[in-house]
């Protein structure tokens, strides 16, 4: 049981480029959810998601944009990387607020 | 808005004392909580959370709605204890779990 699957694990991005970080979980939750983790900080919500349609902004969303076809896939897109977006992404999924959220081993994103 | 407060950055303690991470939380209802741990190489993980009131790998964590407290405790800590903790708050108006900066605790053996 793969639970939270992201890709990539580490990348490297020139100011301005873009990219797609990927989420998938195979628990068939509804709940999936975007933090990212900046050193010395604790996690900070970008997006979220109840259901596959359904999408909200999170504490930091801007530069960031998702989308949400289907129930187990959730990427977080890039359009114009900025050095300030270099961080650790968490990508989590769960059934409810009360129920564990599941999280994935994390993509370390660096902005030169 | 709601905000979890976790003061200790860091935390060592030696093997066999006692541990207590503590976590402070600000919010107008009723408030979900839970601890999350990140030991080294491997995923965040839920460890305990409060309704459930379980002591999970010797550690327990108690509400207290007086002083807005989750404390996470352990009697007598082991080496295997050393990882992150974060503390997190949870809203079922929006599905959405608030979490602390993290105390990273390191056992002393």
């Amino acid at each position: 049981n793969a639970g939270v699957t992201q890709t990539p694990k580490f990348r490297i991005l020139k100011i301005g480029q873009s990219m797609t970080l990927q989420c998938a979980q195979d628990m068939n939750h509804n709940y999936m959810y975007w933090y990212r983790q900046d050193p010395g900080m604790g996690l900070k919500l970008i997006y979220y998601s109840v259901g596959a349609g359904i999408t909200d902004k999170g504490e930091v969303p801007n530069g960031y944009n998702v989308s949400r076809s289907t129930t187990e896939d959730f990427p977080l897109r890039l359009e114009l990387a900025a050095p300030s977006q270099t961080s650790v992404y968490f990508c989590a999924s769960g059934e409810r607020i009360n129920q564990p959220q599941h999280f994935g081993d994390g993509t370390r994103l660096s902005i030169l | 808005a709601q905000r979890v407060t976790q003061p200790e950055k860091l935390l060592s303690v030696f093997k066999g004392a006692p541990v207590e991470l503590k976590c402070n939380y600000s919010y107008s209802g009723s408030p979900e909580l839970f601890w999350y741990v990140q030991y080294s190489r491997q995923r965040l993980q839920l460890l305990l959370r409060h309704i459930s009131r379980e002591s999970i790998k010797g550690f327990t964590a108690d509400l207290n709605k007086g002083e807005t407290s989750f404390h996470l405790k352990k009697p007598f800590a082991q080496e295997e204890d050393s990882a992150m903790y974060y503390c997190a708050l949870g809203n079922f108006g929006n599905e959405k779990l608030t979490f602390g900066t993290g105390t990273r605790l390191t056992i002393i053996p």
